[in-house]
């Protein structure tokens, strides 16, 4: 049983570019979540997807974006990078939005702005 | 101002004793606290939950504690062993917010010596 996939593992980007990242949950799960997560620090939650709509947002700039397919996968857009934008971007799905169930998390994406 | 706190950045502790974490949180209502735990360059792994009606929770070597009163969750591991080094999340889901994500402290890096 597949677990939480992200694509890609690894990106360089530069100042000003925009990035796209991926992922697939655990199969069965139907609400995707995305955070961001800075060298020593937790993770922060960018934005929560359930039945293709964001259900929740976090405290980041317009500049983060999501979408969500109808296969439940998900993707992060940032525009715009900034430095302060390189981090471990983590992607983590659950059953069911509203409901007390843990987050399955994938290895995540590592993001480097140039 | 919303905080949760992760008293210690690291822990050392010998093999075979209890590792005692402590996370605090202000100004929050949790609806239930999670913890997790991070190995370098992964994803967090979910280990185990407990709702705010419930004082203690247990799995394998495992305990969790929650005192609403404090403000204070504790996690015990038993008879500790060096594959037990890692870094340990504590999160929790508010209960003053509409979805379910998770707000997380910055972590506790535990090394077991042998």
């Amino acid at each position: 049983d597949a677990g939480v996939t992200q694509s890609p593992t690894h990106l360089i980007k530069t100042r000003g570019q925009q990035v796209t990242l991926r992922c697939s949950p655990k199969s069965g799960h139907d609400t995707v979540s995305w955070y961001q997560q800075a060298l020593g620090q937790g993770p922060q939650f960018i934005f929560q997807y359930y039945e293709e709509e964001e259900r929740q947002r976090g405290n980041f700039p317009d500049r983060f974006s999501g979408h969500q397919f109808p296969n439940y996968s998900s993707e992060l857009n940032v525009n715009a990078l900034l430095l302060g934008d390189s981090a471990l971007y983590l992607c983590a799905s659950s059953l069911r939005q509203g409901s007390n169930q843990p987050q399955h998390f994938g290895d995540g994406t590592r993001l480097s702005i140039l | 101002s919303q905080k949760i706190e992760q008293n210690s950045e690291a822990l050392n502790i010998q093999e075979g004793k209890t590792a005692t974490l402590t996370c605090n949180y202000t100004n929050y209502s949790p609806a239930y606290l999670q913890w997790y735990r991070q190995d370098p360059g992964r994803g967090p792994v979910f280990l185990l939950l407990i709702r705010e009606n419930e004082k203690e929770k247990r799995k394998e070597r495992l305990k969790v504690t929650f005192d609403t009163t404090l403000k204070q969750s504790l996690f015990h591991i038993t008879a500790s062993q060096p594959a037990d080094s890692a870094t340990y999340l504590c999160a929790l889901v508010s209960l003053n917010q509409a979805g379910t994500a998770l707000i997380f402290g910055k972590g506790t890096t535990l090394s077991v010596s042998s």
